[in-house]
């Protein structure tokens, strides 16, 4: 099946920095990619969506000024959280659209960010 | 009403036994159902598609009660190796094929 790499798995930040979160799908190729955000014991929520070569879309009430995306090529998406701070500390997971017509997602392994 | 519900757990049964699990959804004219399972600090992995009256695939079985807009998810003889969290997910109504997800239900089983 198609595979969807992240890195870092995990990355521990200071306050005030900022945190790039890589999303690559390594045998296929995305023209579109989802950013999503989990804190413990809530569900997944979807933050933006990438677009190769457009500027990506983000749901409502998230700051695209904060978490920037760049979707660079076919294979790789990214994620910056600027001016990280500790309410940024989650779970977030990108996934690839599968089959054409269908719901079928591929997910990455997820990247833990903790802001201290 | 959220659009997805469900019962956050957990579900502590012991190995073998049969447990169910609902999930609730607000929209009445949503067509596709899913069933995730999520381990701890994983990402969510496709268990089972729901697109008609139910499901089955082995120990799990997913039914869909459109009336009263509810989804369940039934796991037979259950293994050490079911814990996980299993998330309840619809799909949006925008023709965007984004999903939406439930928070979950905690499922641990005990030897």
């Amino acid at each position: 099946g198609a595979v969807v790499s992240q890195h870092p798995s995990w990355v521990i930040c200071k306050s005030g920095t900022s945190v790039k979160i890589e999303c690559r799908s390594l045998d296929f190729q995305a023209t579109t990619m989802f950013w999503y955000r989990q804190f413990p014991k809530q569900s997944l929520m979807l933050m933006a969506t990438s677009n190769e070569g457009s500027k990506a879309t983000y749901e409502q009430g998230v700051e695209k000024d904060k978490f920037l995306i760049n979707h660079a090529s076919l294979t790789l998406s990214t994620l910056t959280v600027t001016s990280a701070h500790p309410e940024d500390s989650s779970f977030y997971i990108c996934s690839a659209p599968g089959t054409s017509g269908t719901y079928e997602q591929y997910f990455g392994p997820g990247t833990r960010l903790t802001v201290t | 009403r959220k659009e997805v519900e469900q019962d956050p757990g957990p579900f502590n049964v012991p190995e073998g036994a049969t447990v169910a699990f609902n999930c609730t959804y607000s929209n009445s004219a949503s067509q596709s159902f899913f069933w995730y399972r999520q381990d701890c600090r994983k990402e969510p992995k496709l268990l089972m598609s729901v697109y008609s009256s139910g499901n089955e695939d082995g120990r799990f079985t997913a039914q869909l009660n459109r009336a009263s807009q509810y989804i369940s998810l039934l796991i037979r003889d259950s293994k050490l190796s079911d814990s996980a969290t299993y998330l309840c997910v619809v799909p949006r109504m925008d023709s965007s094929y984004k999903l939406i997800f439930g928070s979950g239900t905690r499922l641990l089983v005990r030897p």
